[in-house]
């Protein structure tokens, strides 16, 4: 059972743009929603988190929605730049001890 | 900056042999995790790991793998008996002291069973 899907599988954005990826989850009981960002033959490294007591965080040009309600939540990178390609996931946890992680979103930005 | 280190960056070994990966988390923080990510696809949760014991375990950490904190510095991953679909990414990861804390990556080993 996939605990969280994430969509689409490939992005590819003009320079400039607004890249979205969205993630959907379904245990209610999750409260922590984080999302990385991967580069080739590197580790995860974390862009931006957010619980689900706000609905909305913003750090920069990376802005994360949060629908408790639709139990979705989603990465918009704004001005998206050919830097910003990278693999991003999404990922929830409850206990804090394991994390679900999406199956990922490989952003392709062009100049 | 601190950081997650991983050694070695790449190992190559034969089915069926024993590996161990190291992993030093950043000093004072008090979880310490396992991922895998076999190629082009997602992160898997291993184990994790608190208070010199696991806290919690996906169905993939079965008895052929283990976890110890030898020392106060490092901790490893043992794969008893490696199989070919062992071949994968493996990640470390480390939080401080609350278990929602922004985890950090290390750089990975990569594994080939051959």
């Amino acid at each position: 059972q996939q605990q969280v899907k994430q969509s689409p599988q490939s992005l590819i954005v003009q320079k400039g743009g607004i890249s979205i990826i969205n993630c959907a989850y379904e245990n209610t009981a999750f409260d922590y929603f984080p999302w990385y960002q991967q580069f080739p033959g590197k580790g995860p490294a974390l862009l931006i988190a957010i619980r689900p007591d706000v609905s909305e965080k913003k750090e920069g040009r990376f802005t994360i929605s949060f629908n408790k309600s639709a139990k979705q939540f989603s990465l918009h990178i704004m001005d998206s730049q050919p830097g910003d390609s990278a693999t991003y996931f999404c990922a929830a946890t409850n206990t804090g001890n394991q994390f679900y992680f999406g199956t990922g979103t490989s952003l392709t930005v062009i100049p | 900056e601190p950081e997650v280190t991983q050694t070695p960056s790449h190992q190559v070994t034969q089915m069926g042999q024993e590996v161990i990966l190291r992993c030093v988390p950043i000093s004072n923080h008090l979880y310490f995790y396992w991922y895998r990510q076999i190629l082009g696809q997602k992160v898997e949760f291993l184990v994790s790991f608190y208070n010199n014991e696991i806290s919690e375990k996906s169905e993939i950490f079965d008895d052929q793998f283990s976890v110890e904190r030898p020392d106060g510095s490092n901790f490893t991953l043992k794969i008893r008996s490696t199989k070919l679909e062992d071949s994968a990414m493996y990640f470390c990861a480390s939080n401080g002291g609350l278990s929602t804390d922004t985890q950090y990556f290390g750089p990975g080993t990569r594994l080939t069973v051959l």
